[in-house]
């Protein structure tokens, strides 16, 4: 059974400070490791890593996939109150024909002024 | 970007009604639309995966009598939740994906349902 494990469950930050997010799986024939970041609705799509991809960067939020220890971490630097959110890994793994996300249950981050 | 409307955000209603919930992708084609489920401070569970034009793929425990999807065209696919009851007050969610392939899922806001 495909399983990802995010750590740690929740996180409380200054304003400013750097936080860094982890993200394990075991997963069949995968494909691909997604960031997304829920506030009160549903995911919003942050990064895809994939084997041709394993570094992203999008202003203050950064991701690195590591296929060989088979984990991915989420960085943002100079937090900010509206980084907070839960922020969820899900991996993409293909079963027969079947592609599906597999996701974890979260880090819940909260930045404070 | 990929946009992904669902519809309605909330419901409440009375044990023993059907529910409808569409999930329209906006500015894409979606072959493919997922169904999720979760509930508070747990992470999304996958209920099924609905393809266009056949019989949508239900996870393991998902009563697919109870849960009926259907996938009618390229834009839209709906999650009827039939004869609710209590037990079945959740956050719906629904994805979809930009044509064939490795791209990454696209969520609809979510519908809250709660059945009294």
């Amino acid at each position: 059974e495909d399983k990802v494990v995010q750590s740690p469950l929740s996180l409380v930050v200054h304003e400013g400070d750097t936080v860094t997010l982890n993200c394990s799986y075991e997963v069949t024939n995968f494909r691909s490791l997604l960031w997304y970041k829920q506030e009160k609705k549903a995911p919003t799509f942050l990064f895809m890593l994939t084997s041709s991809g394993i570094e992203k960067k999008s202003g203050r939020l950064s991701s690195i996939l590591d296929k060989k220890e088979l984990s991915s971490i989420l960085n943002i630097t100079a937090t900010q109150t509206g980084d907070s959110a839960i922020y969820l890994c899900a991996v993409g793994g293909l079963t027969g024909t079947a592609s599906k996300l597999t996701f974890g249950t979260g880090t819940r981050l909260q930045v404070t002024l | 970007g990929a946009v992904v409307s669902q519809h309605p955000s909330r419901v409440i209603c009375k044990s023993g009604t059907s529910v409808k919930i569409e999930c329209r992708s906006l500015d894409f084609q979606a072959t493919t639309m997922f169904w999720y489920r979760q509930f508070p401070k747990q992470s999304l569970m996958l209920m099924a995966t609905s393809n266009e034009g056949s019989k949508a793929t239900y996870e393991q425990g998902v009563e697919k009598d109870k849960f009926l999807i259907n996938h009618a065209s390229l834009t839209l696919s709906t999650l009827t939740v039939t004869s609710a009851h209590p037990e079945d007050s959740s956050f719906y969610i629904c994805s979809a994906r930009d044509g064939a392939g490795n791209q990454p899922q696209h969520f609809g806001d979510g519908t809250r349902l709660s059945i009294l």
